[in-house]
Formats: C-alpha cells, sequence, structure tokens
C-alpha cells in the first residue's frame, strides 16, 4: 500500500463542473503539497498546507490532519484545468512522498 | 526572484552511454536540493537529496549517482544508462528552513534509453 493515495486516478469534467480530487496519507505529517502537473512534465506548486483551508481563485484545497486526509477542489472547471494533480506529503520535514496523482480532462 | 533551470528538456540515449543532467537555482543561497524520477504511471520517486555542497544523500540504489560542486548547482549522472532508466526526471529545490517550506520544480527532462 502506498503511503499517499489519491483519488479518482482519472476524472473527466464537463466544464463548469465542481470537481474533488482526494489525498490520504498513513504516515506522520508536518505539511501537504498539492501539485500541477501539466502535459510537458513541469510541475507547479498550488497549496502547501498544514491545517484547515486555503483558497486561490478557483481552486480550494482542505486538510483534515487528525483524519489524514486532504481534498483539492476546483470551482467552476475550465478545459485549461485539464492536468495531472498530485498531492505530496512532508515525512521528517524536508523529503516528499508523492501520491500517483490524478489525471483530469475538463471538456468544453 | 527566485528561479530554477533544468536541462535538457528531452533527451535520447542509447542503452550503455553515458549521461549528465543539469539543474541550477538562483535567487537563494544553500538550498535543497532534490532529483526525482517518474516513471510512466507512477508517482514521483526520490532519487538523492543534498543539503550542502558535496554532501549527497541516495534514496534509492540503482545505476544513477548525483553531485553537486557548487551551491546552486545539481547534477544527475550515468556511466552506462539502462532501459530501465528511461523516465521523467525532475530537479526540484526547497529553501534551507527548520519545519518545511515549499517545494520548487524544474521543468523536467525527458530521458528515453534506447
Amino acid at each position: 500500500k502506498n503511503e499517499v493515495e489519491q483519488s479518482p486516478q482519472n476524472l473527466t469534467a464537463q466544464e463548469g463542473e465542481f470537481i474533488t480530487i482526494n489525498c490520504s496519507y498513513s504516515v506522520g505529517i508536518s505539511a501537504l503539497h498539492w501539485l500541477q502537473q501539466h502535459p510537458g512534465g513541469g510541475i507547479v506548486s498550488l497549496f502547501m498546507l498544514s491545517s484547515g483551508k486555503k483558497k486561490h481563485g478557483r481552486l480550494i484545497a482542505t486538510i483534515n490532519i487528525q483524519e489524514k486526509h486532504s481534498s483539492l477542489h476546483i470551482t467552476a472547471s475550465h478545459p485549461r484545468d485539464s492536468a495531472v494533480y498530485i498531492c505530496a506529503v512532508f515525512y521528517n520535514t524536508d523529503k516528499l512522498i508523492f501520491g500517483t496523482g490524478t489525471r483530469l480532462q475538463v471538456f468544453p | 526572484s527566485q528561479t530554477i533551470h533544468q536541462w535538457p528538456a528531452t533527451l535520447v540515449q542509447p542503452v550503455g552511454s553515458p549521461l549528465s543532467l543539469e539543474c541550477t537555482v538562483e535567487g537563494t543561497s544553500n538550498p535543497n536540493l532534490y532529483w526525482y524520477r517518474q516513471a510512466a504511471g507512477r508517482g514521483l520517486q526520490l532519487l538523492f537529496y543534498s543539503v550542502g555542497i558535496g554532501q549527497i544523500s541516495s534514496e534509492v540504489p540503482q545505476n544513477l549517482s548525483a553531485s553537486r560542486p557548487q551551491d546552486r548547482q545539481f547534477i544527475l549522472s550515468s556511466k552506462k544508462l539502462l532501459l530501465s532508466d528511461s523516465g521523467f526526471y525532475l530537479c526540484a529545490y526547497q529553501k534551507p528552513f527548520r519545519g518545511w517550506t515549499e517545494a520548487f520544480f524544474g521543468q523536467g527532462t525527458r530521458l528515453t534509453v534506447v
């Protein structure tokens, strides 16, 4: 079993739909990263959070440390949101453990 | 501003040939540097990390090695590539801080060993 599990693995949506991607982890962590990987492969950081909730534009990330679970929400999804979304947890402060990612496709 | 450069973006190399991937960071000093590999359909796997010049820790035994000749330069190498070395390689850095800091990633190198 992977230490970081994401669901679903693949997700398709129509433009405008509300999207939720889930991340569960089994190790004790200090913080969690949500990352976005576009088809070219480059990765950008969306959020880093250790408690509660963060919002940036149409993106919202929440984390529940006690339940070892985080969610990434996209409101009013758009085709340009199509990408792979990766959850990664900070373990021992300086090491990241990655989930395998959720591939999102948003159709117009 | 802080940036991270990684090159080349794509590489096709024959089995048995050497490899050198370079990563440089600008705008910060004494960063923690990382090399990750992403095999097809799999998550990112930490290969090497470095907390200072000449200090390299290996997470997974393999055909690869890493070096940090300068504070903001991290090099991934192999003397003889294997087919199984194909994948997507990412360099990343974190600013040193007691605790955790955001990770920044390079654009990656897609390596195909033929």
